[in-house]
């Protein structure tokens, strides 16, 4: 299975909104509502931030926030904040039933 | 709230086993709340999802490294594993075991990760 494709950078200043987009197949992303994303700062764990394609766990900031449309997941972090300077990944279920994660995106924050 | 633990080898050489356990604390892995999954990740580069297994004992595994990949789980202990046979360098990377909610596909509760490097 092939990864999911993300930009390899986006970058914003703070306060401003950015959005990352994750490109699938109608064997993943197109067919499933089941797109997670994922934050990582350096030398830690992932931290799921979004669940299910909008749905945001308790704790995590509704500045971000996530949809999709076709075979394409987006995340939109709103409010831009230096805390969110970190990489991004997108997941997805398939229909082979495993998982796939996205290429990565690392945000920068001017 | 579930913590996980990963442990096993740092250092596993070219062709043989690499055998990892992740010990779960504060829920029961027979509970059916979860799948137990592992992930992993080569220095610099993206996470690669690797497998999961369910309480019943049902397991999934990425199509790229199925022929390689057992995963299994140890309710005694409150422990499941992994074992990755004919290892190569291109498998050294940080391994994460972690809670995916059933019915969810999110990946709530990560370990810490376990560094494992393949060299003779």
């Amino acid at each position: 299975q092939s990864a999911l494709t993300q930009p390899a950078s986006v970058s914003g200043s703070p306060g401003q909104s950015i959005t990352i987009s994750c490109t699938g197949t109608s064997s993943d992303i197109g067919d499933y509502n089941y797109v997670s994303w994922y934050q990582q700062h350096p030398g830690k764990a992932p931290k799921v931030m979004i669940y299910e394609v909008t749905n945001r766990p308790s704790g995590v900031s509704n500045r971000f926030s996530g949809s999709k449309s076709g075979n394409t997941a987006s995340l939109t972090i709103s409010g831009l904040q230096a805390e969110d300077e970190a990489d991004y990944y997108c997941s997805s279920y398939t229909s082979s039933v495993t998982y796939v994660f996205g290429t990565g995106t690392k945000v920068t924050v001017l | 709230q579930v913590q996980l633990q990963e442990s096993g080898p740092g250092l596993v050489k070219p062709s043989q086993t690499l055998s990892l356990t992740c010990t779960v604390s504060g829920g029961s892995i027979s509970s059916g709340s979860y799948y137990w999954s592992w992930i992993r990740q080569p220095a610099g580069k993206g996470l690669e999802w690797i497998g999961r297994i369910y309480t019943s004992g049902s397991t999934n595994y990425n199509p790229s490294l199925k022929s390689r990949v057992t995963i299994s789980e140890d309710t005694s202990k409150n422990q499941f594993s992994l074992k990755l046979s004919s290892v190569i360098a291109a498998d050294t990377a940080m391994y994460y075991c972690a809670t995916m909610y059933y019915g969810s596909g999110r990946l709530d509760y990560w370990g810490q990760g376990t560094l494992v490097t393949v060299s003779s």
